[in-house]
């Protein structure tokens, strides 16, 4: 199984600042057809997940542009460039380059 | 529009089989290209993806769990149904159905992985 690895597991945020998270697998995300299915996903506090960024950087319809995803390879990391209150949740990276599809731990957002 | 339903008792008890549907509008499992997954997450705790079935009735397990689950599609109903068998306390989580899809346009794979999900179903094992 590839194992996602993400840091930091939690991230204190003041408003307005932005936020980083890292996201590293345990092997290459490049799949045979040449694109890396790594995706970010939010959960708000309790709520179901909900899809961000998909293929490492593109963002999935009605995600606000603060969002970015980057990275290649085994590495990759999703940027809030200016945190708002309805950013707090927790963020996973997901693979779906090769079964069994992988989480993360979680990255868990909050305001400081 | 998209959506998604899980259904399910709430609570089961340890060595019962749990039974989940996954019922679904907006698409159609017969379309090439087109899956449903189910995941879940323990309370308090990361997901964990379980299963996946394809438009082609292609199916894909999680290998630490594969000899307990069954996933299954009725297209006529648009549902999915995910078994598990010999639950455990360890099993008591949230767990979501999810839709996936491969399409190609204009000559670029679009594939996101899971998009869109469904609300989840509290299953609880105990005694």
């Amino acid at each position: 199984d590839t194992v996602m690895t993400q840091t930091p597991l939690s991230s204190p945020v003041t408003l307005g600042q932005p936020a980083s998270i890292s996201c590293r697998s345990s092997q290459s995300l490049v799949h045979s057809d040449g694109n890396t299915y790594l995706s970010w996903l939010q959960q708000r506090p309790g709520q179901p997940p909900r899809l961000l960024i998909y293929k490492i950087s593109n963002r999935f319809s009605g995600v606000p542009d603060r969002f970015s995803g980057s990275g290649a390879g085994t590495d990759f990391t999703l940027k809030i460039s200016r945190v708002e209150a309805e950013d707090v949740g927790v963020y996973y990276c997901m693979q779906a380059t090769q079964f069994p599809w992988t989480f993360g731990q979680g990255t868990k957002v909050e305001i400081k | 529009q998209i959506t998604l339903k899980e259904s399910g008792p709430t609570l089961v008890k340890p060595t019962q089989t749990l039974t989940l549907t996954c019922t679904f509008s907006g698409f159609s499992l017969s379309t090439s290209g087109v899956g449903v997954g189910w995941i879940r997450q323990p309370p308090g705790k990361a997901l964990e993806w379980l299963a996946l079935i394809y438009w082609d009735d292609d199916k894909r397990y999680s290998p630490s769990l594969k000899s307990r689950l069954t996933i299954s599609k009725d297209t006529s109903k648009n549902q999915v149904v995910l078994t598990m068998t010999n639950m455990d306390p360890v099993d008591t989580a949230t767990y979501y159905c999810a839709h996936s899809i491969m399409t190609l346009v204009r000559g670029v794979i679009i594939f996101r992985g899971f998009d869109y999900w469904g609300q989840g179903t509290l299953v609880t094992v105990s005694s």
